[in-house]
């Protein structure tokens, strides 16, 4: 089974710029997520679709963060413009689901995770 | 709002030695509380715990919930180098099924 893909790994852009990110999940995981982790914290969920909908996007800057997932399958993360406090690895990951609890649902496969730097 | 704590935040052991990494969380409606292990890369899945009492365990690692007291703890015993790594605690409600993190634990196992 392929895992979570996501692109590119590592970008580097200056304050003001515009940036974006791609992540493929496991095929057939109808949920996805987008998190921001900076250095020394846990993931923080900035947005979860599921199929194409949104499910929880509240913690999302929506200011100068959006997200789409149009076919319910890929999902691309923009920031615009970018500021310097939005440096950190933003990780996708993909989940079955279901109402009943299960690992086969509660579990989140994650991607490499994209590391962004902003000067 | 849900919350995870973790402690400690940081844990320097030799190997050979046993850790105990703790999580304690604060949800609305409790689905399940997961642990993570978390190298270079990408958090990966260690174990999923829904009932109190009963311990998970996968080699030298075991994990066990207590929801009465919101808490689990996550055991290493017999810890190597390749154990060095951060341990994320996350808890899922059952309302909007989203995940919460916590800070993490970062390990370090000296040789």
């Amino acid at each position: 089974e392929a895992g979570v893909a996501q692109s590119p790994r590592y970008k580097i852009i200056e304050k003001r710029q515009s940036v974006a990110f791609w992540c493929n999940p496991i095929s057939g995981h109808a949920t996805l997520y987008w998190y921001q982790q900076i250095l020394g914290q846990g993931p923080k969920l900035l947005i979860q679709f599921q199929n194409n909908g949104v499910v929880d996007d509240s913690q999302l800057p929506k200011d100068r963060f959006s997200a789409e997932r149009l076919k319910g399958v890929d999902s691309t993360l923009k920031i615009q413009p970018a500021k310097l406090e939005d440096s950190a690895v933003y990780l996708c990951a993909s989940s079955h689901t279901g109402t009943t609890r299960s690992v086969w649902t509660d579990t989140q496969y994650f991607g490499p995770g994209t590391r962004l730097t902003v000067l | 709002e849900d919350k995870v704590v973790q402690s400690p935040l940081s844990l320097v052991v030799h190997e050979g030695d046993t850790v105990t990494l703790n999580c304690s969380y604060e949800v609305t409606n409790f689905r399940s509380l997961l642990w993570y292990k978390q190298e270079k890369k990408a958090p990966t899945f260690l174990f999923m715990l829904t009932s109190s009492g009963i311990e998970k365990k996968s080699g030298r690692l075991s994990s066990i919930l207590d929801k009465k007291e919101l808490f689990s703890i996550l055991n290493i015993t017999a810890t190597q180098t390749g154990d060095s790594a951060v341990y994320l605690c996350a808890v899922r409600d059952n309302y909007g099924q989203n995940f919460v993190f916590g800070p993490g634990t970062r390990l370090s196992v000296l040789p």
